[in-house]
């Protein structure tokens, strides 16, 4: 079945950077776009970013666009959100999701999360 | 940028029908989705292309859009039904995702 694992997560302070990993499987990986998704706590989901299947366009949140980076590796089956210039706001659980299809729809398989905290 | 509103909260009775609404301007001229998301774990699809059912949702869950309301119905609401619900759509004018603010369902 589809397993989508993030890692990467942690502490850093403001003005630091992470990146923030997605290993993926049970799918044809290159076929499908992806997308990080945050969750503030307590908070709603906001979109992040979508790449698509063959990594050869991505979009992002304007929140994020300019600080993050998102790329993939279709050799490797992974996902990578690098994030720079990072804020106490950032803060949030980071989901990578499957897209339904190669480019944007819906969100058909959500990995667990990880945990980013900015903080000083 | 394109805003879907949801009611924070909606409660029902078990075994009654819940509806839950998704609000935008001429979202019925657009593809939504919904997600439920219960207590600490990740969202999960739970309906696609506004009345697409994924495999495994059950059959108590519909949905539907037109104007500029979307609607997801629960029938027959259990206690396991009680979670966050999430819209979402995807902006091409700004080639944007776009989620609602989401719903928390309560089963009284």
């Amino acid at each position: 079945q589809v397993e989508m694992v993030e890692s990467g997560g942690g502490v850093v302070q403001p003005g630091g950077s992470l990146r923030l990993a997605c290993a993926a499987s049970g799918f044809t990986f290159k076929n499908f776009g992806l997308h990080w998704v945050r969750q503030a706590p307590g908070k709603g989901l906001e979109w992040l970013s979508f790449i698509k299947y063959d990594g050869g366009e991505a979009f992002y949140a304007d929140s994020v666009k300019g600080r993050f980076t998102v790329s993939r590796d279709n050799s490797k089956e992974t996902l990578y959100l690098q994030m720079s210039s990072l804020r106490v706001e950032d803060s949030g659980l980071y989901y990578c999701a499957k897209d339904g299809e190669a480019f944007v729809s819906r969100f058909d398989h959500w990995g667990r999360g990880i945990l980013v905290t900015v903080s000083s | 940028s394109y805003v879907l509103t949801q009611p924070p909260s909606v409660s029902v009775t078990p075994g009654m029908t819940a509806w839950i609404t998704c609000g935008g301007n001429h979202i019925g001229s657009k593809s939504v989705h919904w997600y439920q998301q219960r207590p600490g774990l990740a969202p999960v699809l739970v309906m696609y292309y506004n009345s697409d059912r994924p495999s495994g949702i059950p059959e108590r869950f519909s949905g539907s859009n037109s104007g500029n309301t979307a609607t997801l119905t629960i029938s027959r609401v259990e206690a396991a039904d009680e979670a966050d619900y999430y819209c979402q759509v995807w902006d091409l004018e700004s080639d944007h995702v776009i989620f609602g603010g989401g719903t928390k369902l309560t089963v009284l």
